[in-house]
């Protein structure tokens, strides 16, 4: 069964502070997404990374993938409270159907 | 147009009640799904539409019943639900089955549904 945990699941911060979140997946995968939501919304696609040693970068927030590791990280750079939401990792099981399989979700609260 | 639209947004029904969600996207999208989103978890999978065509339906009682009658629309029919089927309910969307290629999955506003 696949199991993709991320840690941690609450992470208070404060403003301008950098930080990381982790999300290991236990089965091989190239296919690794990123996700924000905010309380009561749907789900906002921050980063897809496709390949092993993918790297992008979006304003304070960064995403990697080593898929040897089967780790993948959020970087939070200078926080601000805008920030402050639930981000989801969720790994393309794939083949011929698609599935996304998704982490916990780390709760980030960014206070000034 | 580059979103996926769902509607209602917010629905409430009796546990007698037949009701439907409706979830549209016009991207030329062949692949569409339905998660289920229990407050504070994260999303799970329901069904999977791959051209039109039920590929994956993740042991999902049978008072939800998926339906896809073209490649741009995508049912949920709800039929003697539990209050525990509330929840918030995504539709999602994709290039193709497999994973979207570099597009990633498209996911719609949700409908909030609460069960009475």
């Amino acid at each position: 069964e696949l199991k993709v945990e991320q840690n941690p699941l609450f992470l208070s911060m404060q403003e301008g502070k950098n930080y990381t979140i982790y999300c290991n997946y236990s089965t091989t995968s190239d296919r690794l997404y990123w996700y924000r939501q905010d309380p009561g919304k749907s789900l906002e696609s921050l980063f897809v990374l496709l390949s092993n040693g993918a790297v992008k970068q979006e304003g304070r927030l960064m995403a990697s993938l080593d898929t040897k590791a089967r780790l993948s990280t959020l970087h939070i750079t200078a926080a601000v409270h805008d920030l402050s939401a639930t981000y989801f990792c969720a790994v393309d099981v794939g083949g011929s159907q698609g599935n996304l399989i998704f982490g916990k979700g780390t709760k980030l609260s960014v206070k000034p | 147009d580059t979103e996926v639209t769902q509607t209602p947004k917010h629905l409430v029904m009796g546990m007698t009640n037949k009701k439907s969600l409706k979830c549209e996207q016009h991207m030329g999208h062949r692949a569409m799904y339905w998660y289920k989103q229990k407050a504070k978890k994260p999303p799970e999978l329901m069904f999977v539409y791959s051209y039109e065509k039920l590929s994956i339906n993740e042991s999902v009682p049978s008072r939800f019943s998926p339906e896809c009658p073209n490649s741009s629309l995508l049912n949920l029919h709800l039929h003697a639900l539990q209050p525990e089927d509330s929840a918030l309910y995504l539709c999602a969307s994709s290039q193709d089955p497999q994973g979207a290629q570099d597009y990633g999955y498209t996911f719609g506003s949700g409908t909030r549904l609460t069960v009475v």
